[in-house]
């Protein structure tokens, strides 16, 4: 039963503090997304990639964020200084997207709970 | 700029059918998506639209209109474990996933 693995599953830790969540996309997939979900915001997109390659990381403050593939089977997603207000849901989420066509599904993984103090 | 309206919350009867409508409005569109999320739990494809007219899988249904920028969710036969969050998602011209805020729905016996 392939799935989507994201790991931890919850993290609390101090303001200031560098948080790194990881993410395995299901195997064969090429496109990867890590979204974060608050109560207020909903769903939002921070970074996807595409073969490895980024693609958009414009949802993603740049200043403390930074989402990598060092290879097909791992995604990273990175805060560094992590603040109160980067409490949320991280999902991330793999499809697959041949040629010109597009990812219509993507299958998410359980998501990390982050809780910054 | 980009818009997607659904409505915040719906209750429904088991057994009973429930629509959950979407509009939008996007810097183009290659199609619409319908996820559902239960509580704690992470989002899980239910179905896409890229053309006018009805998808049906099982219980569920979904319809699309792209000139009215109108889609919907119909759920059948409802049951107590449909008791969760619908989310609209509809793909734009730079093939970016625009998230609706979800429309829980809430079962009851």
């Amino acid at each position: 039963d392939a799935r989507v693995t994201q790991t931890p599953r919850h993290k609390v830790t101090e303001m200031g503090q560098e948080v790194t969540m990881r993410c395995q996309p299901i195997l064969g997939h090429n496109t990867v997304f890590w979204y974060r979900q608050t109560m207020m915001q909903g769903l939002e997109l921070l970074a996807y990639f595409r073969n490895r390659a980024p693609l958009d990381d414009s949802g993603m403050p740049k200043d403390r964020f930074s989402a990598e593939m060092p290879d097909a089977t791992l995604a990273t997603l990175k805060i560094q200084p992590s603040e109160p207000r980067d409490s949320a849901v991280y999902f991330c989420a793999s499809g697959l997207t041949l040629g010109g066509d597009l990812t219509d599904t993507q299958y998410f993984g359980p998501g990390t709970r982050l809780t910054v103090l | 700029g980009q818009n997607i309206d659904q409505p915040t919350e719906m209750t429904a009867t088991e057994g009973a059918i429930v629509q959950i409508n979407c509009t939008y409005q996007t810097s183009g569109f290659y199609g619409l998506s319908w996820y559902q999320q239960h509580d704690g739990g992470a989002p899980t494809f239910l179905s896409y639209n890229a053309l006018d007219g009805l998808e049906e899988t099982g219980r569920f249904s979904s319809f699309l209109s792209r000139s009215k920028g109108y889609s919907y969710l119909l759920l059948k036969e409802l049951q107590m474990k449909d008791s969760a969050s619908y989310l609209c998602a509809v793909m734009d011209s730079n093939y970016q996933l625009i998230w609706g805020a979800g429309t829980k729905l809430i079962i009851k016996p």
